[in-house]
């Protein structure tokens, strides 16, 4: 089944040693996005990639950054990561309605950091 | 900018009564509007959308949600609840009015337990 995967599903860090997530999707969808979600919260966007464009939300930390090789994978990369970084982090991808899309969100399970 | 309202933390109903999740939205432009349900520690899970089009929409799982543009709402049905329908529901918008258009902009959440 087409999918979107996360890896892995439990990070434990320490505070300020950088940490790598990672997201592939088998849907072969151009857009594709990372959340962050705190205990009990909405999800909250840090940025997205439109093909190759990357687009990064006014109020993402610095702290955060992003990748995108190819099509299918995106990786989230956390450079110091402090107390208040722990979340659950869900990676979710889309197609444009321009190529075809139905504009709805397909999320992975997520990854859930922990950061000590 | 677009924001959502989910106005109850919490909705418990008995199995096999008929369920509501309430949302309201507010968007500068016409809305695109999504249900997901979100099971603990997983990913979120589409369970239905609006786009353009017939006022009532059904979803998976047997859910139906009503759009209502006079009373900017989008509130989340289905007849016969069932305890498997225990789980987190967000309502989301996403604004087709230009800027930021790829954002889709979560309500906080709603815990939907339904009672044996």
């Amino acid at each position: 089944d087409a999918m979107v995967i996360q890896n892995p599903r439990y990070q434990v860090t320490q505070f300020g040693k950088p940490v790598t997530l990672s997201c592939s999707q088998t849907l072969n969808h151009n857009v594709m996005y990372w959340y962050q979600q705190k205990s009990s919260q909405a999800p909250k966007l840090l940025f997205h990639y439109y093909d190759k464009d990357f687009n990064n939300e006014a109020d993402t930390p610095d702290n955060f950054q992003s990748r995108r090789p190819n099509t299918s994978f995106c990786f989230l990369d956390i450079r110091s990561p402090g107390l208040g970084d722990a979340a659950m982090y869900l990676c979710a991808t889309s197609r444009d309605h321009a190529a075809g899309g139905s504009y709805e969100q397909y999320f992975g399970p997520g990854t859930r950091l922990t950061v000590t | 900018a677009q924001s959502v309202a989910q106005p109850e933390d919490q909705v418990n109903v008995a199995e096999g009564n008929p369920l509501t999740v309430k949302c309201t939205y507010s968007v500068s432009g016409n809305p695109y509007l999504f249900w997901y349900v979100q099971y603990p520690n997983r990913g979120l899970q589409f369970l239905l959308k609006y786009i353009t089009g017939d006022n009532l929409v059904k979803g998976s799982y047997g859910f139906e949600a009503e759009f209502n543009k006079s009373q900017t709402s989008f509130h989340l049905n289905k007849p016969s609840a069932l305890v498997s329908d225990s789980a987190l529901y967000f309502c989301a918008v996403r604004d087709f009015s230009g800027a930021g258009s790829y954002q889709l902009t979560f309500g906080k959440g709603t815990k939907l337990s339904v009672i044996p």
